[in-house]
């Protein structure tokens, strides 16, 4: 148990579904996380919700999108995407200052296939 | 641009020493982070280095060498379960964190 859990851990949906998913993280961090990480390839940072601020990479297309209910749970809303989308997304939590982020600590992972 | 290069994969024996190095070349420092992923696995924190020198952390070491852009991991004694994907960060003039692309480390009996 890492203290971040992402649901679910396996998704496969076609390019026409509406799908989300899921992070919740009980360390009384004040910063969340989307990363994308493709095989070989950097983790790619999506979306920074920090200091009730909401920072996002322009890159992310908009069939992606976030939301932040509360400090505690984090949501990735997924629609129309493409097979390109396929990866691992990355929930992550931190503490934050105006220095930025400090150690992150990750859930496991969700996995999207996209048909 | 901003890059962090690491090499894509590494073999090593069990109870051998590794180094897995890391290059970087970003718009300012301040910081450098290794992460262990393990396959199917969450990224976990292993070492933070700020300044110049070697932080050793039992088995694993971290070594930042800020005028050469330059770090290294060193694992010793190396056991089945190291085997891994080692994950180079650097955070940037901005505070924002490069990643590198991680190098795979496979353990050999």
């Amino acid at each position: 148990e890492t203290g971040v859990t992402q649901t679910p851990r396996h998704l496969v949906m076609g390019m026409t579904n509406k799908k989300s998913l899921k992070c919740e993280q009980h360390l009384g961090h004040n910063a969340m996380y989307w990363y994308k990480q493709s095989a070989k390839k950097p983790l790619e940072l999506m979306f920074v919700y920090s200091l009730e601020e909401r920072v996002e990479n322009n890159s992310v297309p908009s069939r992606f999108s976030p939301e932040c209910p509360n400090s505690s749970h984090l949501f990735l809303h997924l629609h129309t995407l493409q097979p390109e989308d396929s990866a691992l997304y990355l929930c992550a939590s931190s503490h934050a200052d105006r220095a930025g982020a400090n150690v992150l600590t990750f859930g496991a992972g969700s996995r999207l296939t996209v048909l | 641009g901003q890059n962090i290069d690491q090499p894509t994969e590494m073999t090593a024996t069990e109870g051998a020493i590794v180094q897995i190095n890391c290059t970087y070349q970003t718009s300012g420092f301040n910081g450098l982070f290794w992460y262990q992923q393990h396959a199917g696995e969450a990224p976990t924190f292993l070492s933070y280095n700020v300044l110049d020198g070697l932080e050793e952390k039992g088995r694993f070491s971290s070594f930042l060498s800020r005028s050469k852009g330059y770090s290294y991991l060193l694992l010793k004694e190396l056991q089945m379960k190291d085997s891994a994907s080692y994950l180079c960060a650097v955070k940037d003039s901005n505070y924002q964190l490069i990643w590198g692309a991680g190098t795979k480390l496979i353990i050999k009996p």
